[in-house]
């Protein structure tokens, strides 16, 4: 079965450090890879996506992740961050031509002020 | 905006009493979800309907039901709620032609079980 691995379950940074999240995944097709964020309180919200073409993809709020075929990870990074990026951020994965979505297990990210 | 509501946010429902949560979109997308999310966990795909077609997860218990009377509604009744099923129920929504494509997320309703 297809499954998504974030191995980092909680991470804390001060302000300003570089941050780099992991995801695997386990599936040897044709995948659309997906990082969503979920601030406190808030519903999940996309950050970037990956379907095709450059596999180093840029998304909102100064987030890119970087798609590596070889070694099945998209891996979400940020060069500094802020207080406001605190969240919780879930790596998905969904088989392409199919409506299904394999969630990771999520990463808590707390920055300190 | 468009976009995909839930109602109501927090629902409390008694040991084995039937409940029912809704979820409601505007944006005219034809494959619509639902999640079962607990605490520190990845969200849970329960079932989804692709239109009209309803498809259930293998590992989806008998107790959980959905409906979807048209386009913009589609709803999540759970027949016997037991103290297990307390958690964060999300309604996603997401456009099927040609692909894969995001979803979109509603706020979610938490369910408490007393």
């Amino acid at each position: 079965a297809q499954s998504v691995s974030q191995h980092n379950h909680h991470v804390i940074l001060s302000e300003a450090a570089s941050l780099e999240l992991g995801c695997n995944y386990s599936y040897g097709g044709t995948v659309n890879l997906f990082w969503y964020v979920q601030y406190p309180g808030q519903h999940l919200q996309l950050l970037l996506k990956y379907f095709s073409g450059d596999p180093l993809v840029k998304g909102i709020k100064g987030f890119e992740a970087e798609f590596i075929k070889s070694k099945f990870s998209f891996n979400l990074r940020k060069p500094s961050v802020q207080w406001s990026d605190t969240a919780e951020y879930f790596c998905a994965v969904i088989v392409y031509n199919f409506n299904k979505f394999y969630f990771g297990s999520g990463t808590k990210l707390n920055v300190k002020p | 905006d468009a976009m995909v509501i839930q109602n109501p946010r927090y629902q409390v429902t008694q040991f084995g009493k039937p409940v029912t949560l809704s979820c409601s979109q505007t944006l005219n997308h034809n494959v619509m979800y639902w999640y079962q999310q607990k605490s520190s966990q990845a969200p849970k795909l329960l079932f989804h309907y692709y239109d009209k077609d309803f498809n259930n997860e293998a590992d989806t218990p008998d107790n959980f039901q959905s409906r979807r009377p048209n386009t913009s509604f589609c709803f999540l009744d759970i027949r016997s709620p037991g103290l297990g099923d307390a958690a964060m129920y999300l309604c996603a929504t997401s456009t099927s032609s040609g692909g894969a494509h995001e979803q979109y997320f509603g706020p979610g309703t938490r369910l408490t079980v007393t």
